[in-house]
């Protein structure tokens, strides 16, 4: 079965650019979409089709998928931002995939 | 405006049954895939189940797969999902979400149910 590999936290200080990595076996050929969610509240979805944002989240949200890693990029970090953010892919077993979340903390 | 409201949820003995109903309002609803995932006190993001449009198709991964039964009622823009031989390990909050367009993804969540499953 297909596995993504994200890192268990990321640290950023405010104001400045955090990067969230999401590795899996050739993921550059995949469509990845991330999802943010905070404490006590359900997913929210940040970045579809590898680079899309939905409307309503802010341009400093970005992503790149390339090769073996799919990457969220925050800047100028908020303390809003601070949360736990998963990249999720769609496998061809029909198997939705998720990775295993990156706690951001934003210092 | 998009809204999707699960229900259901509670605290279930292990081996018990448990309907989960989900309400969804702001789409069309029969237009779109539908999904249930959960998440485990304290874990990360798990994909339950999957039904089409139309309901002619359904999807599970096998961790739920002969245990859990996904359905919806176009006519009253609900989904379900019918969990069956419960397990501890199957204690999570389970959230609804209305698939995306196009590329296999979750555009909008309910704030979950949260189902117990303990002696």
């Amino acid at each position: 079965s297909y596995e993504l590999t994200q890192p268990l936290s990321v640290s950023v200080a405010l104001g400045q650019t955090a990067r969230i990595t999401c590795g899996g076996n050739n993921i550059g050929t995949k469509n990845v979409h991330w999802y943010q969610q905070k404490p006590g509240q359900a997913p929210v979805l940040v970045i579809f089709r590898d680079t899309n944002r939905p409307s309503g989240i802010p341009e400093r949200f970005s992503a790149s998928n390339s090769g073996n890693t799919a990457t969220l990029t925050i800047s100028r970090a908020q303390a809003g931002d601070e949360a736990d953010y998963y990249c999720q892919v769609w496998d061809s077993s029909f198997t939705y995939v998720f990775g295993s979340g990156t706690k951001v903390t934003v210092l | 405006e998009v809204q999707v409201l699960e229900s259901g949820g509670g605290l279930v003995q292990p081996g018990g049954s448990l309907r989960l109903s989900c309400a969804a309002s702001g789409f069309t609803f029969k237009h779109y895939a539908m999904n249930w995932v959960r998440q485990a006190p304290g874990e990360g993001l798990e994909w339950v189940s999957t039904i089409s449009g139309g309901g002619d198709r359904t999807f599970y991964p096998d961790s739920v797969k002969g245990r859990f039964t996904i359905s919806r009622d176009n006519s009253r823009n609900t989904l379900y999902l019918q969990l069956s031989s419960l397990r501890v390990e199957d204690t999570a909050v389970y959230y609804c979400a209305k698939e995306g367009a196009g590329t296999y993804h979750f555009d909008y969540w309910g704030q979950g149910t949260l189902v117990t499953v303990s002696s």
